[in-house]
């Protein structure tokens, strides 16, 4: 069994601080990791896929890192508004060729 | 703008009365999943096409089928819904197989089924 842990489950942000959460995966067989934030009413938007150690990518206050060896990818969130609360899903890719998604973050954010 | 559709947004069924979801992409993408997602949980794949390639993941339910008539158009059929089946469903596309290296999936914004 392939797992993907989100933690935390749930973070309340006061508007305008900066927070990260994190997504573990096993590290062997891996093809690429996916961020999608989850808002209310709406479908799940695909934030990045990363596939390489070391890459880091950013989306206007929003960023990534993945590191391949260790596991694990973190989500940074700068200067948080009211508009970034949503559910953060990851999910791994593994040689089997299908995404496996973590149980999510739930960000909400305080104005 | 292209998208993926799914209709309805929210469907109400009977114990054991067969329903269908439906999912439509105009992305002209040639990989359909869909997805189960109970309540806190993480999405759950049910099957996916890969152009009219069926694969059925090995603890999919037999009660849950999926037909795709062509690119365009997929079908969710649950035989026989049970309490269990209470969920939210999505719909997602990717313009490669699985998802492939680079390809992230568009997803529907769901349909969230009730049993009663």
């Amino acid at each position: 069994i392939l797992n993907v842990e989100q933690s935390p489950q749930s973070l309340h942000v006061q508007e305008g601080d900066s927070t990260n959460f994190t997504c573990s995966f096993p590290s062997s067989n891996f093809y690429a990791l996916h961020w999608y934030r989850w808002e209310t009413a709406k479908s799940p938007e695909a934030l990045f896929v990363m596939t390489l150690n070391g890459d880091e990518k950013k989306k206007g206050r929003i960023s990534a890192t993945l590191n391949t060896k260790e596991g694990y990818s973190y989500l940074y969130i700068k200067g948080s508004q009211p508009e970034d609360s949503a559910t953060y899903l990851c999910a791994s890719l593994f040689g089997n060729e299908k995404l496996t998604f973590g149980t999510g973050t739930r960000l909400t954010i305080i104005p | 703008d292209a998208m993926v559709i799914q209709n309805p947004r929210y469907q109400v069924t009977q114990f054991g009365k067969p329903v269908t979801l439906s999912c439509s992409q105009t992305l002209n993408h040639n990989v359909m999943y869909w997805y189960q997602q109970k309540s806190s949980q993480a999405p759950k794949l049910l099957f996916h096409y890969y152009d009219k390639d069926f694969n059925n993941e090995a603890d999919t339910p037999d009660n849950f089928q999926s037909r795709r008539p062509n690119t365009s158009f997929c079908f969710l059929d649950i035989r026989s819904p049970g309490l269990g089946d209470a969920a939210m469903y999505l719909c997602a596309t990717s313009g490669a197989r699985a998802g492939g290296f680079n390809q992230p999936q568009h997803f529907g914004d769901g349909t969230r089924l009730s049993i009663l």
